[in-house]
């Protein structure tokens, strides 16, 4: 089946640091991957939609500036949380989608924690 | 757009119980429905789909059957067991506006956490 890999799997930073997380498709070529954070015991929440070759669209409320998303190629999206702080902590979570039929193949999730 | 209710948890079972996590849709036309689960600190693996009514999605020796005349996709397992303790969400596309910025999106239920004891 289709595997959709992320790393780091688990990063601690400093504060007003910043951190790039990568998510890989690594047996298919997707055209759109999706970021979502996970708050403990809480559904997905997605932040944005990653197209390759073109900018991000964020979902309302997620600020642009702050998560910076790169789509470079039809296997790879980075998302770069910049000057993080502890609120920022989070399980973030990539996924890839394959087909018109929406399903989506996701990513083993990294955990960042922000001192 | 769409969108999905979800049985709150937590469910608690014993081992070799029954199971049933029951979901609901509102959607227009016919859309895939899903069933994801998260282990502990994992992301979410793709349990079951139904790509069309009254399809029934297996795996795992979970089931779920496409119901349009409830509008439903409920979750069931005749027999639980301890490594099936995880989050179950469900899940289906999110709907197509007029920007047509919606697709390939989901919209997930809120996810109901099942713990297994022995």
């Amino acid at each position: 089946g289709a595997v959709v890999s992320q790393h780091p799997s688990r990063v601690i930073c400093k504060s007003g640091t910043s951190v790039k997380i990568e998510c890989r498709s690594l047996d298919f070529q997707a055209t759109t991957m999706f970021w979502y954070r996970q708050f403990p015991k809480q559904s997905l929440m997605l932040m944005a939609t990653s197209n390759e070759g073109s900018k991000a669209t964020y979902e309302q409320g997620v600020e642009k500036d702050k998560f910076l998303i790169n789509h470079a190629s039809l296997t790879l999206s980075t998302l770069t949380v910049t000057s993080a702080h502890p609120e920022d902590s989070s399980f973030y979570i990539c996924s890839a989608t394959l087909n018109r039929y929406n399903e989506q193949f996701f990513g083993p999730g990294t955990r960042l924690t922000v001192l | 757009g769409n969108s999905v209710t979800q049985m709150e948890g937590p469910v608690t079972l014993s081992e070799e119980a029954f199971l049933t996590i029951n979901c609901t849709y509102t959607a227009t036309g016919y859309p895939s429905l899903f069933w994801y689960v998260q282990y502990p600190g994992e992301g979410l693996q793709l349990l079951l789909k139904a790509t069309k009514a009254d399809d029934k999605g297996s795996n795992k020796g979970f089931e779920a059957t496409y119901r349009k005349e409830t509008t439903s996709f409920h979750l069931e397992k005749g027999s639980v067991q301890v490594s099936d303790s995880a989050v179950y969400f469900c899940a289906l596309p999110k709907g197509h506006n007029a920007g047509g910025t919606s697709y390939g999106k989901l919209t997930f239920g809120q996810g109901t956490i099942l713990t297994v004891h022995p």
